[in-house]
């Protein structure tokens, strides 16, 4: 098993542009969620999907981000437009119905100028 | 009440000492604590995970020890390694939240050779 697959590892962009970031959760895994990373805020969970379809979104922190999961092997988190607030590594995670852990990919670095 | 707190912020320890990394929590429906393992670079990756049924739980040199009228758990390195300097997360979810897992704020641990 490849384990959780996320795309790219390391992104830059510019103010105001949107960024997309990419997970591909492991296969059989009903549960995928978003984490943020900083230094400051240490792990926080962003939204959640089961069975592709988004649960909690309560974590997002404003209407410029946006995920999305079309089928169970693929996952979204858009940021637009995109702050240098925005700055942080983003994990995805996946995990089977009986919650016996996570398995997180190996994130995704964010840097917005 | 869905906090768990985590202490210390950061720990150095001196190769073949002992780690200890302190949890507490206050949301009594908790029943799943696992902890993660985070290197530079990468994803946290489950360690070792604990149910308040028991009270202890050992993995080789990994040991987690839970204190339910407490409320606290804490995970105790032993001989520790310098592969073993990482950074370190506590965790706890209940089964009324599709395992959402809420962290502790991390202990970076850094083992002197």
């Amino acid at each position: 098993d490849a384990g959780v697959i996320q795309s790219p590892r390391h992104e830059v962009t510019e103010m105001g542009q949107e960024v997309t970031l990419r997970c591909k959760p492991i296969s059989g895994h009903d549960y995928l969620f978003w984490y943020r990373q900083t230094m400051m805020r240490g792990l926080e969970l962003l939204i959640y999907f089961n069975n592709n379809v988004p649960i909690d979104d309560s974590g997002m922190p404003e209407d410029r981000f946006s995920a999305k999961m079309p089928n169970a092997s693929f996952s979204t988190l858009k940021i637009q437009p995109s702050e240098p607030r925005d700055s942080a590594v983003y994990f995805c995670a996946s995990s089977r119905k009986t919650g016996s852990g996570y398995t997180f990919g190996s994130g995704t670095r964010l840097t917005v100028v | 009440q869905q906090q768990v707190k985590q202490s210390p912020q950061s720990l150095i320890v001196q190769k073949g000492g002992i780690s200890i990394i302190n949890c507490a929590y206050e949301n009594t429906a908790f029943d799943y604590f696992p902890w993660y393992q985070q290197f530079p670079g990468k994803g946290p990756a489950l360690l070792i995970a604990i149910r308040p049924d028991v009270s202890e739980k050992k993995e080789g040199r990994f040991t987690i020890s839970f204190n339910k009228s407490a409320k606290q758990f804490s995970l105790h390195i032993m001989d520790s390694q310098p592969g073993d300097s990482a950074t370190y997360f506590c965790a706890a979810s209940n089964p009324g939240s599709a395992r959402q897992l809420t962290f502790g704020s991390g202990t970076q641990l850094t083992v002197l050779p």
